[in-house]
């Protein structure tokens, strides 16, 4: 079946200690989006990708960063995690560019921040 | 600013009927997204409304009134299984999508 994957399901890191977090996709589609969502909270973009163009909400802190090196995979990375980076991330894909197009989601990660 | 008001939380019966409203104030508006979220796992699309009136898919409806910024998410026949959160979001002028903070819904048996 075609999906949005997303490893590892839980991930574990130190304060401070830099992580990353993977998604993939069959679904071929052509924008990829990372979300922040805490508990009882709405997701929060952190940035999407068009196709290889990035695109960074103006309030992403630095210390998030994104990789896409293929249409299939895209990556958050996490430079220096702090406590308040404690969060279930979610990867989401659309096809076409247009916010109109459904967002699919991946089951999502869930970062604990010792 | 832009915003999205739903209730934090509803409960309802087994087989009965609930309406989760959500209100939005965006700038500009290009459709709005009702997501179902069980706790734990990622949100999963239900409905997409970008003109007034409603939309009936199975048990599950979304309506949609642009003059008075008001969705609701209609669902019939409830299930144990419904229990989860529901997000609603809406798209502003720049394509943006606008979240609510979500319903978690309760059903009792």
């Amino acid at each position: 079946d075609a999906m949005v994957i997303q490893n590892p399901r839980y991930q574990v890191t130190q304060f401070g200690k830099p992580v990353t977090l993977s998604c993939s996709q069959t679904l071929n589609h052509n924008v990829m989006y990372w979300y922040q969502q805490k508990s009882s909270q709405a997701p929060k973009l952190l940035f999407h990708y068009y196709d290889k163009d990035f695109n960074n909400e103006a309030d992403t802190p630095d210390n998030f960063q994104s990789r896409r090196p293929n249409t299939s995979f895209c990556f958050l990375d996490i430079r220096s995690p702090g406590l308040g980076d404690a969060a279930m991330y979610l990867c989401a894909t659309s096809n076409g560019g247009q916010m109109t197009d459904t967002q699919y989601f991946g089951p999502g990660t869930r970062l604990t921040v010792l | 600013g832009q915003n999205i008001d739903q209730p934090t939380e509803m409960t309802a019966t087994e087989g009965a009927i609930v309406q989760i409203n959500c209100t939005y104030q965006t700038s500009g508006f290009n459709g709005l997204f009702w997501y179902q979220q069980h706790a734990g796992e990622a949100p999963t699309f239900l409905s997409y409304n970008v003109l007034d009136g409603l939309e009936e898919k199975g048990r599950f409806s979304s309506f949609l009134s642009r003059s008075k910024g008001y969705s609701y998410l209609l669902l019939k026949e409830l299930q144990m299984k419904d229990s989860a959160s529901y997000l609603c979001a809406a798209l502003d002028s720049n394509y943006q999508l606008i979240w609510g903070a979500g319903t978690k819904l309760i059903i009792k048996p």
